[in-house]
């Protein structure tokens, strides 16, 4: 079946740094892949998302490219605020085939930017 | 503008009651879904609709229920089978089966 594998958190780092979550997935054919983010005590928010190899989804300075080879879709931001503490999760849904009515999570990688 | 509406943002339930949480969406999609969030955890899926009058159970269906009579609404009761009921719940709706959800902001429900 699909599965997802996230970096483990926490995750801390100062205002300014680089960002990488790591996300691997396990999947038959070609799925899409989403980054979703949750801020305190909300829901889930779409960050990002790519559906086909070599796509790079792009929003608010995130970025992550689809990489057939490697199975990956890591997260990555050049410089990061405080405004983006957040859990950040990463997700699959496969092909239009049967089994693939739902989305898959990852376990969720918690980012806290300090000032 | 479209969107899930999740009510109310906070409930409170006595032992042994049952509560049942809103969800409704004017996103006019045809698959909606719940889940558990407890704290510092990932989702666990409740329950899933992909139409109106159907629905399957997720990975932790014991103790919830659902209804889907319209397609705008997809209502969880919490039942009192539901032994540690106090989470977070999410609703979620996708447009058909290759897209990603869109989330409500979810209801936080604590056991008194």
């Amino acid at each position: 079946g699909n599965s997802v594998t996230q970096m483990e958190g926490p995750v801390t780092l100062s205002e300014e740094a680089f960002l990488t979550i790591n996300c691997t997935y396990t999947a038959t054919g070609y799925p899409s892949l989403f980054w979703y983010v949750q801020y305190p005590g909300e829901g889930l928010q779409l960050l990002l998302k790519a559906t086909k190899a070599d796509d790079k989804g792009s929003n608010k300075g995130f970025e992550a490219t689809y990489r057939k080879e490697t199975t990956s879709f890591h997260l990555e931001k050049g410089s990061v605020q405080v405004s983006d503490s957040a859990v950040y999760f990463c997700a699959l849904r496969g092909p239009l085939t049967f089994g693939n009515e739902k989305l898959t999570f990852g376990t969720g990688t918690r980012l806290t930017i300090i000032p | 503008d479209g969107g899930i509406t999740q009510s109310p943002k906070y409930l409170f339930r006595k032992e042994g009651q049952n509560v049942t949480l809103s969800c409704e969406q004017n996103l006019n999609h045809d698959a909606m879904y719940w889940y558990r969030q407890d704290p510092g955890q990932g989702l666990r899926l409740i329950y899933y609709s992909q139409i109106v009058n159907d629905f399957q159970k997720g990975d932790i269906a014991e103790g919830y229920s659902v209804s889907r009579e319209k397609k705008e609404s997809f209502p969880l009761t919490v039942t009192s089978a539901q032994k540690n009921p106090t989470a977070f719940y999410l609703c979620a709706s996708s447009p058909d089966r290759a897209g990603g959800y869109t989330f409500g902001s979810g209801t936080r429900l604590t056991v008194v």
